[in-house]
């Protein structure tokens, strides 16, 4: 079965920093974009960032460019999501996705939360 | 980021059939065939239904279609079912700088 697990949401002060996680599994992961979406609860999607298979094309929404940052490791299946100076706006679920078909996301895993919050 | 415009909300009876449009403009639908959809259940991650434009992936029933006329996309559900009371959104490739943009949802009521 494919999928994806996130990890390491949880609560910051505004101007913390935080890295999630995302491990794969039951698909190569090395072959697929992916991609981070967050949503505030009882609100809307919005894409974060994405990475292409071997790390080499990466890209970022405005609200997040310089701030946060995308990585992957294929030996470990995991993609990444580093994020600095946190703002109270940055509290959000956070979901990664696989570009698994054309400009979509076909597999999501679960989400974790990130709460910025003094 | 822009948000493509979605209706608050959609209803219908079991059986019938309700439509949603999703606007955007002729940087992001009206440029490119890659508009997308996905149902969010309470709670749980999004799924995805249709994807440029009006393919399905494996497992997503027919009942659910997909269409686009110049800057608005359309998500028809037929043959509604009380499974599809969820939130749906639309999504579009943008191009740079924000690369994809989401609709923010509309809420189908199974009544």
């Amino acid at each position: 079965e494919e999928q994806l697990v996130e990890s390491g949401g949880g609560s910051v002060q505004p101007g913390g920093s935080l890295t999630l996680s995302c491990v794969a599994s039951g698909f190569r992961f090395s072959d697929y974009y992916m991609h981070w979406v967050r949503q505030v609860p009882g609100k809307g999607l919005v894409w974060v960032s994405h990475i292409n298979g071997d790390g080499s094309v990466i890209g970022y929404g405005d609200p997040v460019k310089g701030r946060f940052t995308i990585s992957r490791d294929n030996a470990r299946n995991t993609l990444y999501l580093e994020m600095r100076s946190l703002r109270v706006d940055d509290t959000a679920v956070y979901y990664c996705g696989r570009g698994g078909v054309p400009a979509a996301k076909d597999v999501w895993g679960q989400g974790t939360l990130l709460v910025v919050s003094s | 980021q822009s948000a493509l415009t979605q209706p608050p909300s959609a209803s219908g009876s079991p059986g019938q059939s309700v439509a949603i449009s999703c606007t955007g403009t002729s940087s992001d639908i009206g440029m490119f065939n890659f508009v997308s959809w996905y149902q969010q259940q309470p709670g749980k991650a999004p799924k995805l239904i249709i994807y440029e434009v009006t393919k399905r992936p494996p497992g997503v029933p027919d009942r659910f279609s997909g269409s686009k006329s110049g800057n608005t996309a359309s998500l028809t559900i037929s043959g509604l079912r009380p499974e599809d009371d969820a939130d749906y959104y639309c999504s579009s490739y943008a191009g740079s700088p924000n690369l994809y943009a989401f609709g923010i949802g509309t809420k189908v009521t199974v009544l």
